[in-house]
């Protein structure tokens, strides 16, 4: 069975940072494509970053050169680190493993989310 | 950067039809996955590639793409159906960008 379990989420300030893991079981993240969604209180679907299995990484706009996303195949866990929090960035970040094929990706498989609240 | 549009919302009386639809320049010539979120859990996928309905999707569900607009459908509509429904393309032709359709609230 596929699970994805996301933890490190919790209150922190504006400018302040914390580190999210996801650890996974049913699959290897060696050689599956990795990725972070969060959603907005009340809001849809926006796409953080992916890390490919060769190790390289992606971004989404509103995350570039504050977010970075690292991967330990040994643990089969997956970090996101999010450094000068914005009050912008309170969301629900979902973990999610990606299908790829035919050169378009998906996301088949989610954990259940950690929510992180950026406030003052 | 791409941008996908949906409607805030539809609705319908259980056993219709409801049709989603997703706009984009150009769609048809990229693949388009759905996605439904019920309150309180996580998303999950129910149409991938335009058209192909993973295992355990009911047949009552079909996707499309045609020009500018990629469409889910809903035959036989259930009360269980009643969720939000998210579009999703993906796009490394330079960078890499993954974008999501603002949802569709499908009220039964």
């Amino acid at each position: 069975e596929v699970q994805l379990v996301e933890s490190g989420g919790g209150l922190v300030q504006p400018g302040g940072s914390l580190r999210l893991s996801c650890v996974v079981s049913g699959f290897t993240i060696s050689s599956n494509y990795m990725t972070w969604v969060r959603q907005a209180p009340g809001k849809g679907l926006e796409w953080v970053a992916v890390i490919y299995s060769a190790g390289t990484t992606y971004f989404g706009d509103s995350v570039k050169g504050r977010f970075t996303l690292s991967k330990d195949n040994s643990k089969n866990t997956v970090y996101l680190q999010m450094n000068s929090l914005r009050l912008e960035d309170t969301a629900l970040y979902y973990c999610a493993g990606l299908y790829c094929s035919s050169g378009s990706c998906y996301f088949d498989s989610w954990g259940q989310g950690s929510l992180v609240t950026v406030s003052s | 950067s791409y941008a996908l549009t949906q409607a805030p919302s539809v609705s319908v009386a259980p056993g219709q039809t409801a049709v989603i639809t997703c706009g984009g320049t150009d769609i048809g010539s990229r693949s388009v996955h759905w996605y439904q979120q019920k309150p309180g859990q996580a998303p999950v996928v129910v149409m991938s590639f335009d058209g192909d309905r993973p295992s355990g999707i009911p047949a009552r569900f079909t996707g499309s793409t045609s020009g500018n607009t990629a469409t889910l459908t809903i035959n036989w509509v259930e009360a269980g159906d009643e969720a939000d429904y998210y579009c999703q393309i993906w796009d490394d032709t330079d960078d890499v960008d993954v974008v999501f359709g603002g949802g569709t609230k499908l009220t039964v």
